[in-house]
């Protein structure tokens, strides 16, 4: 079965700091990978996914995040954080071919200060 | 575009009533999903329709949560009776291809369902 895990429940960073937001996954074979954002009141909202080829994927909202198949890891990066991205973010798989229904991780809920 | 809508945003009921929950997809999406976030807990798969069909409802909790889709448009899922650990925020979501393997599901803004 497939899990999704973001080891860091919440991070607080300062404005115009860099940030990572880590995701592992479990799979016997390389999934489909997303990150989500949920602003507050809002719905989510889909930030970048990655399917197969380049293992750099860039997102909206100058967010980027890189597959590594050794660490079956997923992180999400943006190098400098505004205030607006304040938020909570899930990290989600589902398996290659067929319908995706959708894992997603426990989520991180982003701060930041001033 | 219109997005995924969701009514109510809200909803809070008593155990044992009964509450039902809107999602209306994005227009020519076929696949339809719903999933739902208890409180502090990951998001979760419910069900998946494609058109009409329950094409997946592994996810549901149980007998008391039933899911339709009227001439593969909108959906609702009906809880009752509510009971307590229904709490939480219901998620729609659709996506326009189906069995390809590269959709991209687009979410709703979610339904709170408080059960007091």
């Amino acid at each position: 079965a497939q899990s999704v895990t973001q080891p860091d429940i919440h991070i607080t960073v300062s404005e115009g700091a860099s940030l990572e937001l880590r995701c592992n996954y479990s799979y016997g074979a390389t999934p489909y990978l997303f990150w989500y954002v949920q602003s507050p009141g809002q719905g989510l909202q889909l930030l970048l996914k990655y399917f197969s080829g380049d293992t750099l994927v860039q997102g909206i909202k100058g967010f980027e995040a890189e597959f590594k198949r050794s660490q079956s890891s997923f992180n999400l990066r943006k190098p400098s954080v505004h205030w607006s991205d304040a938020a909570e973010y899930f990290c989600a798989s589902a398996r290659q071919g067929g319908y995706q229904k959708v894992t997603f991780g426990t989520g991180t809920k982003l701060q930041v200060i001033p | 575009e219109a997005g995924v809508t969701q009514f109510p945003s809200h909803s809070v009921i008593e155990k044992g009533q009964t509450v039902t929950l809107r999602c209306d997809p994005i227009s020519g999406h076929d696949n339809l999903y719903w999933y739902r976030r208890v409180m502090g807990k990951e998001i979760k798969f419910l069900l998946h329709f494609v058109k009409e069909s329950k094409q997946d409802e592994s996810g549901m909790p149980n007998n008391r949560f039933l899911a339709e889709r009227t001439g593969g448009t909108y959906s609702t899922l009906k809880v009752q009776p509510a009971e307590l650990e229904d709490s939480g925020v219901y998620f729609c979501a659709s996506s326009q291809d189906a069995g390809l393997g590269t959709d991209t599901q687009y979410f709703g803004p979610g339904t709170r369902l408080t059960v007091l």
